[in-house]
């Protein structure tokens, strides 16, 4: 059975400074792991992704990935109101397509301004 | 920006009765996803649907569901009797060959 687990806060993170994710995993399998981005009523939306262990930089988002304890992070600095979401983590055991995603439950990020 | 689109955006209907919600993938990707939510709950796979096959299911995707591909930019899921317990946000997405999945916007089912 494969399981993500998350925090689910909620966050709450002054403007302007660095919110920090995590989730955990079960499958040791798993190759491909992203960050999705959920505002209240509306569809997930994809932040970032990752498909080895180490860190990916995108502009104010960096994902880390540390398979041996299978941990993953999201890193959002400078961080905006508009960031208040619930973060969801999810991954792949394959790396192609078709696989379907396990999400976390994901974590309530808030920005105070 | 090429987007998933899904309707209709809400559908309520009775118990026992079928509903089809409709999805068209974003036009040059290949793998075609359902997803649910129920309300305060995360997001659950469903199918995924490569080379008009189901290629994965989860335990969720019983003899209930059913997906199909009618015409080259349609994608449907069908429940055949609904349950009370089958509400929830339907999420339909797509992707190209590098698992990148983008969803679309959702249909919320209301089943009474």
């Amino acid at each position: 059975q494969k399981e993500v687990e998350q925090n689910s806060g909620p966050l709450s993170v002054p403007e302007g400074a660095i919110a920090s994710l995590n989730c955990t995993y079960s499958d040791r399998g798993s190759q491909s792991f992203f960050w999705y981005r959920q505002y209240s009523g509306k569809s997930p939306e994809l932040i970032m992704f990752i498909y080895s262990n180490g860190d990916k930089e995108d502009g104010r988002f960096t994902a880390q990935v540390d398979k041996s304890s299978k941990y993953i992070s999201l890193f959002i600095r400078d961080s905006q109101p508009s960031d208040s979401a619930t973060y969801l983590c999810a991954m792949s055991a394959r790396g192609g397509g078709a696989d379907g995603l396990t999400f976390g439950k994901g974590t309530h990020l808030i920005i105070q301004p | 920006e090429p987007e998933v689109t899904q309707t209709p955006s809400h559908q309520v209907t009775q118990m026992g009765q079928e509903v089809i919600l409709r999805c068209v993938p974003i036009s040059n990707h290949l793998y075609f996803y359902w997803y649910r939510q129920i309300l305060g709950q995360k997001v659950e796979f469903l199918v995924s649907f490569y080379n008009n096959e189901i290629s994965e299911k989860s335990e969720i995707f019983d003899d209930q569901f059913s997906v199909e591909r009618p015409d080259g930019s349609n994608f449907t899921l069908k429940i055949r009797s609904t349950k009370l317990e089958d509400s929830a946000m339907y999420f339909c997405a797509s992707s190209e060959a590098l698992m990148t999945q983008y969803f679309g916007p959702g249909t919320r089912l209301l089943v009474l």
